[in-house]
């Protein structure tokens, strides 16, 4: 199995930029998770997908933020305008949906090494 | 809404020596899985271990096992013989089953294996 990989690893923008970032799950996951680190704080959840439909969005998921994942593989999270407050690790994470696969693979999710955003 | 809590930010152990990681949370789900993610530093976060709540016995991976008291709502990592690659940062997280949704994350323990 190829793990989830995320692009690009490291991001240093200025503030009032827009950014994007890339996802791919593994291969056979058809849920794609997004989730937010602050350093030395959990992750917190944004979004999630099944398949190519956006199926929950966290309330830290403001206007200025948007997430696509257009054929059900790959997904790219944007930020427009981007704000000092941004900064943070933006990881990706993908699984099999309930009823899919079988044993401890079932819903268990698998992290991406992550994006970490630094807003100037 | 559910909670996680990890009430032990920092942590060291000796090398070979065992240590315990304390988690516990808050739902009113009767369903639902439990996992230990490790994340070492500037490294991915890694699965570990996870527990099914309907399950009674308590999952082992190695040298890392799982005390789960469902009533007390407590979920603690043991790890045995640990080892200088076992430094990283713990955290305990929730999902209730079958919605298949969000983790939900503990604040995380910081474990130093010291030689």
């Amino acid at each position: 199995d190829t793990g989830v990989s995320q692009d690009p690893r490291h991001k240093i923008t200025k503030r009032g930029q827009n950014v994007t970032f890339r996802c791919d799950p593994i291969s056979e996951h058809n849920r794609l998770y997004w989730y937010r680190q602050t350093l030395g704080q959990g992750p917190e959840f944004l979004t999630y997908f099944q398949n190519e439909a956006q199926l929950e969005k966290s309330r830290l998921l403001s206007d200025r933020f948007s997430a696509e994942r257009p054929k059900g593989s790959f997904s790219t999270l944007e930020i427009q305008r981007t704000e000092q407050g941004d900064s943070a690790m933006y990881l990706c994470a993908s699984s099999l949906a309930p009823g899919t696969g079988s044993g401890s693979k079932q819903e268990t999710q698998y992290f991406g090494p992550g994006t970490r955003l630094l807003v100037l | 809404a559910q909670t996680v809590t990890q009430s032990q930010p920092e942590m060291s152990v000796q090398e070979a020596e065992t240590v315990t990681l304390s988690c516990t949370y808050d739902t009113s789900e009767s369903n639902y899985y439990l996992f230990w993610y490790k994340q070492p530093p500037s490294r991915q976060m890694i699965l570990v271990i996870r527990q099914e709540a309907y399950k009674q016995q308590n999952a082992t991976e190695n040298r890392f096992s799982v005390n789960f008291q469902k009533a007390a709502k407590s979920f603690s990592l043991k790890i045995s013989d640990s080892q200088l690659g076992d430094t990283a940062m713990y955290f305990c997280a929730f999902m209730i089953q079958w919605a298949g949704n969000m983790l939900t994350f503990g604040g995380g323990t910081r474990l130093m294996v010291k030689p």
